[in-house]
């Protein structure tokens, strides 16, 4: 089935030092990715999305570009804020057809920037 | 209401009580989802609704799990019995479509009812 890897955190970081947040996936055909965002005491927020190979999604400063030949999908930031510390989920959902309607996730990277 | 409320929004029950989970989704959305978040497992689907079709309950763990969803609004989550790895958040979306559609909008998600058994 399908399936999204990320990588563990978690990750602690200075203000205005650079962010990599891994994440590769596992589908069948292309699906859709998305990179969700968690903040303290908050519920799940769409970060950015990428529907199609070689498209890049960008929010709030942050990116991520769909790679098809690696599957992958990274998250990055050029400088990260204080107000970043939050919980990253990468998530997939499948091609038109079947369950395309389930997220499915991966298991969330907590981020924490420090002043 | 602007977004999707869940009550309540902390829960400790004893072991082998049941529990009712309730989530209010924004106003005219159709599609419906509870989520479970667990400490290193990230999030599982539970089950979707999407207006007046049968729900998807594939990802519900066990039938002590049930949903329903009353009017094609409010939905309640009922877990029977409940066992100490129940503990953990659950989290309800709503979505006014589905599919990629849906999920380019961005599912709304409520802010969870962490569930604790002890």
């Amino acid at each position: 089935g399908d399936s999204v890897t990320q990588m563990e955190g978690p990750v602690t970081l200075s203000e205005e030092a650079f962010l990599t947040i891994n994440c590769t996936y596992t589908a069948t055909g292309y699906p859709s990715l998305f990179w969700y965002v968690q903040y303290p005491g908050e519920g799940l927020q769409l970060l950015l999305k990428a529907t199609k190979a070689d498209d890049k999604g960008s929010n709030k400063g942050f990116e991520a570009t769909y790679r098809k030949e690696t599957t992958s999908f990274h998250l990055e930031k050029g400088s990260v804020q204080v107000s970043d510390s939050a919980v990253y989920f990468c998530a997939l959902i499948p091609p038109r057809g079947g369950s395309n309607y389930k997220l499915t996730f991966g298991k969330g990277t907590l981020l924490t920037v420090n002043p | 209401g602007a977004g999707v409320s869940q009550s309540p929004s902390n829960k400790v029950t004893e072991k082998g009580k049941d529990v009712e989970l309730r989530c209010d989704p924004i106003s005219g959305h159709t599609a419906l989802y509870w989520y479970r978040q667990s400490l290193g497992q990230g999030l599982e689907f539970l089950i979707y609704f999407q207006g007046n079709s049968a729900p998807d309950k594939s990802g519900l763990p066990s039938d002590r799990f049930s949903a329903e969803r009353t009017g094609g609004s409010v939905s309640t989550l009922t877990i029977q019995r409940t066992q100490q790895e129940d503990s953990a958040v659950y989290l309800c979306a709503s979505s006014s479509q589905t599919g990629t559609v849906g999920a380019n909008y961005g599912y709304t998600f409520g802010s969870g009812t962490r569930l604790t058994v002890v």
